[in-house]
């Protein structure tokens, strides 16, 4: 069993839907969750970056962590063509040097 | 832009042969890490480094080997290639380990 499970997709939504991207996790020593967006042949990108459970906002995107459930999710509102990408999630343990990254999920936004 | 140079793009070599990625971290970062990432495994983890010092090791192959230098920018060695290395190479930089990556637009490695 992966250390982090990410649903390849892919997805594809019309533009302006509500998206939501997730990942379970199966260690609890997990403490600090990020998201990436990754365009084709590009270097991944940092989105979001969160530490304790509940939700952090940063525009058309909000981040929301729950540790009891091992689950992380990525919410993209009023999605735009441009959002097309896959997004990554990534976790951490405290004290530890390794990134643990999801498998990806491939996202098209259709106009 | 990441702040984070990798050369080359694009590399196209044999089997059997040996190749040198290399990177260069944002100002100031002092943790280097080097990623496999091909279509059916994702983004795997290899190998970061800390201020020159090896630090964290992933499912990095004995053909392969990196160092980081005295300048913080790192190499990343691959030898005695095969059909199956082919994959995009990236290296991340952070300030400090645990803290957010930088990604580098990454070597296509491309093994015929």
């Amino acid at each position: 069993q992966k250390e982090v499970e990410q649903d390849p997709g892919p997805l594809s939504v019309p533009e302006g839907a509500i998206v939501s991207l997730n990942c379970t996790y199966s260690n609890s020593a997990f403490q600090y969750f990020m998201w990436y967006r990754q365009y084709s042949r590009k270097g991944p990108e940092l989105l979001m970056y969160t530490y304790s459970s509940g939700n952090k906002e940063d525009g058309r995107f909000t981040a929301q962590v729950d540790k009891s459930s091992k689950y992380i999710s990525l919410f993209i509102r009023d999605s735009q063509p441009s959002d097309s990408a896959t997004y990554l999630c990534a976790m951490i343990i405290q004290g530890a040097q390794k990134l643990v990254f999801g498998q990806g999920t491939r996202l098209t936004i259709n106009p | 832009d990441s702040g984070v140079t990798q050369t080359p793009k694009h590399l196209i070599t044999a089997t059997g042969q040996r190749v040198t990625l290399r990177c260069s971290p944002r100002s100031g970062d002092l943790s280097v890490y080097w990623y496999q990432q091909s279509l059916d495994q994702g983004l795997q983890f290899l190998i970061q480094y800390y201020n020159g010092e090896e630090r964290a090791k992933g499912n990095i192959l004995e053909r392969f080997s990196a160092q980081q230098f005295p300048d913080l920018h790192s190499e990343l060695n691959l030898s005695s290639l095969e059909l199956g290395d082919s994959a995009l190479y990236f290296c991340a930089s952070s300030p400090h380990p645990r803290e957010k990556l930088f990604f580098g637009s990454g070597t296509q490695l491309s093994v015929l």
